[in-house]
């Protein structure tokens, strides 16, 4: 099993569509947990944290479950600029200890 | 703020040459690290460095060398390519936990495209 897994996608879906992701996580040890956002040719970015109370972000909504192990993101009205491939990061330890899901892709059609 | 830079952008190398791949931070970050990325597969750690000076390999090292002189510069070296390496490589750096609104939180540099013929 994958230490992280991602669908990969794609998620085709319209503009104002919600749209959610999954991740898993096989290390019951795991501290902290991300999404990057990552665009076609180019470097990943921040998305935002995921705490374990859940936390929002304008229409970026992320949840962590530890007991199923799985994080999640969750777009509401999804604009055309959201298409992008979301990376999944989770982070065992010190700063080295870090482990990338492959991603999912999500295009948002107009 | 310049942020994370890399150069080159592109470079295509023949087996059995060997070239360094330059990075550069200008935040200040104590933590850097090389990364590369393949198709179906997530980013993983080549070497990394907690600070100028220390360097440690991550989980993919071999064939790959790094030096840590400054805090600014941290440098990737193939020493002998090879059809394997051709990949997308990223270099990131991370000011750590201390007073850090996202502890470990990482900057990317744009990439450089590296193909081993």
């Amino acid at each position: 099993r994958k230490e992280v897994e991602q669908d990969p996608g794609p998620f085709n879906v319209p503009e104002g569509a919600t749209v959610a992701f999954n991740c898993t996580y096989s290390n019951s040890a795991s501290q902290s947990f991300f999404w990057y956002r990552q665009d076609c040719r180019k470097e990943p970015k921040l998305l935002m944290s995921v705490y374990s109370s859940g936390n929002e972000d304008g229409r970026f909504t992320a949840q962590l479950n530890r007991a199923s192990q799985y994080i999640s993101l969750l777009i509401r009205d999804s604009k055309l600029s959201d298409s992008a491939t979301y990376l999944c990061v989770v982070r065992s330890g010190g700063y080295q200890k870090v482990t990338f899901g492959t991603g999912t892709k999500l295009q948002v059609i107009p | 703020n310049a942020g994370v830079t890399q150069t080159p952008k592109f470079q295509v190398l023949k087996t059995g040459q060997s070239m360094t791949l330059q990075c550069a931070q200008d935040m200040n970050h104590e933590y850097m690290s090389w990364y590369r990325q393949d198709p179906g597969m997530g980013l993983r750690l080549i070497h990394y460095s907690v600070g100028a000076g220390i360097t440690d390999q991550g989980e993919v090292p071999n064939g790959y060398n790094v030096s840590r002189s400054t805090t600014e510069d941290f440098p990737l070296r193939l020493l002998s390519a090879a059809p394997s390496q051709t990949s997308v490589y990223f270099c990131a750096s991370s000011e750590g936990t201390s007073g850090a609104k996202t502890p470990y939180e990482q900057y990317f540099g744009p990439g450089t495209r590296l193909t081993v013929t």
